[in-house]
């Protein structure tokens, strides 16, 4: 596609509940990134996949956080167990191999509320 | 990538140019300096690069002193919707390896 797409936008969930998110990369982007960004905060880098590779997992902050991409391309973001520290909104990006530092594209994000 | 400091917010009027000053004393030889600009509710999006000396886009300049040790965006006549957050990074341009954002400069225009 022309973007990254990230869906939901918008997502409210009651303590305790698992939650899917999902990012689709730009088409050809080999590389994918989830961020956090809490309100009024920098963003907060969580997990990164390179093409095959094992993904980096450094900076997921539980283990309540998992990521996969499947085929090389969407990715989905699950957190189970939601606590209400996790409301934030979550930010994917991607890129292509070798153009990181300046070629990433992201998402709109998806907000997620825990209540 | 190299540690990065940057005022937290700026406040600035219409029609006003805006400078926005990045420190980045430990800078190695290879890196570059890049900015990226975040609007409300939006995902940031890249803006400029430079090396060294002056890089202008239609978005904004960059200018680079010659020791490197630090970097100034440059936005001319700035707008309501210059209203964001900017965020100064400084790393190897074609490495492949997570960016780590800080917590940027929050750039307020008012009428």
């Amino acid at each position: 596609g022309a973007g990254v797409s990230q869906s939901p936008s918008n997502k409210v969930t009651e303590k305790g509940k698992d939650v899917e998110l999902r990012c689709d990369p730009i088409s050809g982007h080999t590389a994918l990134y989830w961020y956090r960004q809490s309100l009024g905060q920098g963003l907060e880098f969580l997990i990164y996949f390179q093409g095959n590779s094992a993904p980096d997992k450094s900076g997921l902050p539980s283990d309540r956080f998992s990521a996969e991409r499947t085929g090389g391309s969407v990715s989905t973001l699950t957190i189970q167990r939601t606590q209400q520290e996790d409301s934030a909104v979550y930010l994917c990006a991607s890129s292509l191999e070798r153009q990181s530092l300046w070629g990433y594209t992201f998402g709109s994000g998806t907000r997620l509320t825990v209540v | 990538l190299a540690k990065t400091t940057q005022p937290i917010s700026m406040d600035s009027y219409e029609g006003q140019e805006v400078n926005i000053t990045c420190s980045h004393n430990n800078i190695a030889t290879n890196d570059y300096i890049t900015w990226y600009q975040q609007f409300p509710s939006q995902g940031p999006r890249f803006i400029i690069q430079g090396y060294k000396t002056k890089v202008t886009n239609e978005v904004a300049s960059l200018f680079i002193p010659a020791d490197r040790k630090s970097s100034t965006l440059s936005l001319p006549r700035v707008s309501l919707s210059d209203t964001a957050v900017y965020y100064c990074l400084v790393g190897e341009r074609d490495s492949s390896y997570k960016l780590i954002f800080g917590s940027g400069t929050r750039l307020l225009v008012r009428p």
